[in-house]
């Protein structure tokens, strides 16, 4: 069975820094394309960043790219998300996503990481 | 980079079909075929209904089904149950190797 648990998240506030975790087991997990997904609070879904098909290659969305980081331990079967500079707008439950057919499309989401950037 | 265009809300009764549409660009929806939509839940994680603009993961009912024509991709539910109502989210591969969501759609089954 697919599983997929994120830990990390909390309360930081803006400018601060925070490090996601996403613990993957029941598939093979080594050179899997795996994504951030968030949703903030009452509103719609945003990708995030993402590894894709080829291995190595990471990606960003503009909203984040500089300032946040995506990395993995395949040793560990585990995804990473360092946020850095974190603003108010980065409030958000933070899911992790394995692909499916495409690096593009995800049939496995975590439940979920809450990240509340507040003064 | 702005998020495609769905219709904040559709509704319709039981048995009935609806569609919802997700607009793009050429850039993104009407220059791959990296749809997907999603099926969201009040409180869940979104689970994957479409992928590829056309294709179902098994499991997934065949009373949905997607298409695209240019640059718009839809969602099309018939039959529509008391259980299908959820928020529905379409996404898209865009050219620059990101992946752009729409803003949602709140399906009512009246």
């Amino acid at each position: 069975e697919v599983q997929l648990v994120e830990s990390g998240g909390g309360l930081v506030q803006p400018g601060g820094s925070l490090t996601l975790s996403c613990a993957a087991s029941g598939f093979t997990f080594s050179n899997c394309a795996m994504s951030w997904v968030r949703q903030a609070p009452g509103k719609g879904l945003q990708w995030v960043s993402g590894f894709g098909d080829t291995a190595g290659r990471s990606y960003y969305a503009d909203s984040v790219k500089g300032r946040f980081t995506i990395s993995r331990d395949d040793s560990r079967n585990t995804l990473y998300l360092q946020m850095n500079s974190l603003r108010d707008e980065d409030t958000a439950i933070y899911y992790c996503a394995k692909r499916f057919n495409s690096a593009w499309d995800f049939e496995y989401w975590g439940q979920g990481a809450l990240v509340i950037v507040s003064s | 980079q702005s998020a495609l265009t769905q219709p904040a809300s559709v509704s319709g009764s039981p048995g009935q079909s609806i569609t919802i549409s997700c607009t793009g660009t050429s850039s993104d929806v009407g220059g791959y075929n990296y749809v997907s939509w999603y099926q969201q839940h009040p409180g869940k994680a979104p689970k994957l209904m479409i992928y590829g603009v056309t294709n179902r993961p098994s499991g997934v009912s065949n009373r949905f089904s997607g298409s695209k024509s240019g640059n718009t991709a839809s969602l099309t539910i018939s039959g529509l149950q008391a259980e299908d109502e959820a928020d529905y989210y379409c996404s898209s591969f865009r050219g620059t190797y990101t992946l752009l969501f729409g803003g949602g759609t709140k399906l009512t089954v009246l």
